[in-house]
């Protein structure tokens, strides 16, 4: 399978402030990736769909203007949360497509963000 | 609309036991794909299995297998010979048209020594 990263691990920022997750691929070329936030003890809500070299695809109910998605390769992709609130806290994790049989997703480890 | 159920919060198992892990969807596709994620606390989600709406065989990867019954849309996974290291969250997964995961709520599996 693929293997993913992303950084950094966790971050804590202050309100007002922005931050920016990385998430790579390392092994593979990924044509698409897929940002999702996970609440504790919940299963992962879909953000966007980041499509490499077009603009991301985001699900309803989410702020393309503050989650900026940016796929400029084939193995990078970012999340911009701009302008962070305590809501924004969350555990942000991204994936990546592949073309495997049954087109499974391979995970990076997460990052926690934590916004003061 | 399509949507994956997983009516188990959570599961306490003894070690060495096997375990069955239900998960049942909805979707009026005829081609579709079933997924099982682990998600440790560590919060990284491993994939474990797949299974195609066409594969006529259940799927098995090492202690992993997913006893799929498409009539009665049921995808559970069975986990045999179960470890400490097998206490996680696991969540059921369904792969839409648009190669977008749908996902269950999840179960949390703690295995007792």
């Amino acid at each position: 399978g693929a293997v993913v990263s992303q950084h950094p691990s966790w971050v804590i920022c202050k309100s007002g402030t922005s931050v920016k997750i990385e998430c790579r691929s390392l092994d593979f070329q990924a044509t698409t990736m897929f940002w999702y936030r996970q609440f504790p003890k919940q299963s992962l809500m879909l953000m966007a769909t980041s499509n490499e070299g077009s603009k991301a695809t985001y699900e309803q109910g989410v702020e393309k203007d503050k989650f900026l998605i940016n796929h400029a390769s084939l193995t990078l992709s970012t999340l911009t949360v701009t302008s962070a609130h305590p809501e924004d806290s969350s555990f942000y994790i991204c994936s990546v497509g592949t073309s495997g049989i049954g087109y499974e997703q391979y995970f990076g480890p997460g990052t926690r963000l934590t916004v003061t | 609309a399509q949507k994956i159920t997983q009516t188990q919060p959570g599961m306490f198992v003894q070690e060495k036991e096997a375990v069955t892990l239900d998960c049942t969807y909805d979707t009026s596709d005829q081609s579709y794909g079933l997924f099982w994620y682990k998600q440790p606390s560590s919060g990284e989600m491993i994939f474990l299995i797949y299974q195609g709406s066409y594969d006529e065989q259940n799927a098995t990867e090492g202690r992993y297998s997913l006893n799929f019954q498409k009539a009665r849309k049921s995808a559970n996974l069975v986990i045999s010979a179960s470890q400490l290291g097998d206490s996680a969250m696991y969540f059921c997964a369904m792969m839409d048209s648009n190669y977008q995961l749908i996902w269950g709520a999840g179960t949390k599996l703690i295995i007792k020594p």
